[in-house]
């Protein structure tokens, strides 16, 4: 398999501030996505992100797949980006596309 | 686009009795489905790959006779926990990789918002 390692694993932030999580792992993929996961339980997708930099909103994502790392930073937090995050990865070679999960940061935003 | 939902939100058994859950996509087809459980405070973990028409491919400790999945055509995929007992307690949650989708990635994984099983 594949090993997948978020940090930090738990982030308090005052409303207003800026984060950003990091995700390391330990081959080549074909997929990286970014998820938040809400009281409710629901993954909500953030990105697709195998590689490159991306923006929406408030959030960006940088992936460096030659260096196995990507990054998720949230700007100008709001009480409800609250929840999980959780960085997912698919094996490059998987034909199948399982994705390998990290722990995840625990994310509170006061406000 | 690229919606998966999931039928029941929750549901509560008495143990030993059988339970099926759906897992659909609305908008896609899905010629790959995932089944995934969480405990509380953890991170997800695979239990079936399953394509359609095909049989699932299940993680290394996982029952199969327990947990049965059908994956019988495009947009639907069924787990059923077998015979169910208190520790198969726990969130499950689906997820499909899309077929054709304009928008996402090759790989992408769209997920439902999750089954919660408690047995008693």
């Amino acid at each position: 398999g594949i090993q997948v390692e978020q940090s930090p694993p738990d982030l308090i932030l005052q409303e207003g501030a800026n984060s950003t999580l990091r995700c390391n792992f330990s081959d080549s993929v074909n997929n990286l996505q970014w998820f938040h996961q809400n009281p409710w339980g629901q993954l909500i997708n953030l990105f697709y992100i195998p590689s490159g930099t991306k923006q929406n909103g408030r959030l960006s994502a940088t992936t460096v797949a030659t260096e196995r790392y990507s990054l998720l930073y949230i700007s100008s937090s709001q009480t409800t980006d609250s929840g999980v995050y959780f960085c997912a990865v698919g094996h490059r070679g998987s034909t199948l596309g399982r994705l390998y999960f990290g722990r995840g940061t625990q994310l509170t935003v006061w406000p | 686009g690229a919606v998966v939902s999931q039928h029941p939100s929750w549901v509560i058994c008495k143990s030993g009795t059988s339970v099926k859950i759906e897992c659909r996509s609305l908008d896609f087809q899905a010629t790959t489905m995932f089944w995934y459980r969480q405990f509380p405070k953890q991170s997800l973990m695979l239990m079936a790959t399953s394509n359609e028409g095909s049989k699932a491919t299940y993680e290394q400790g996982v029952e199969k006779d327990k947990f049965l999945i059908n994956h019988a055509s495009l947009t639907l995929s069924t787990l059923t926990v077998t015979s169910a007992h208190p520790e198969d307690s726990s969130f499950y949650i689906c997820s499909a990789r899309a077929f054709g989708l304009k928008r996402g990635g090759r790989y992408e994984q769209f997920f439902g918002p999750g089954t919660r099983l408690t047995v008693l």
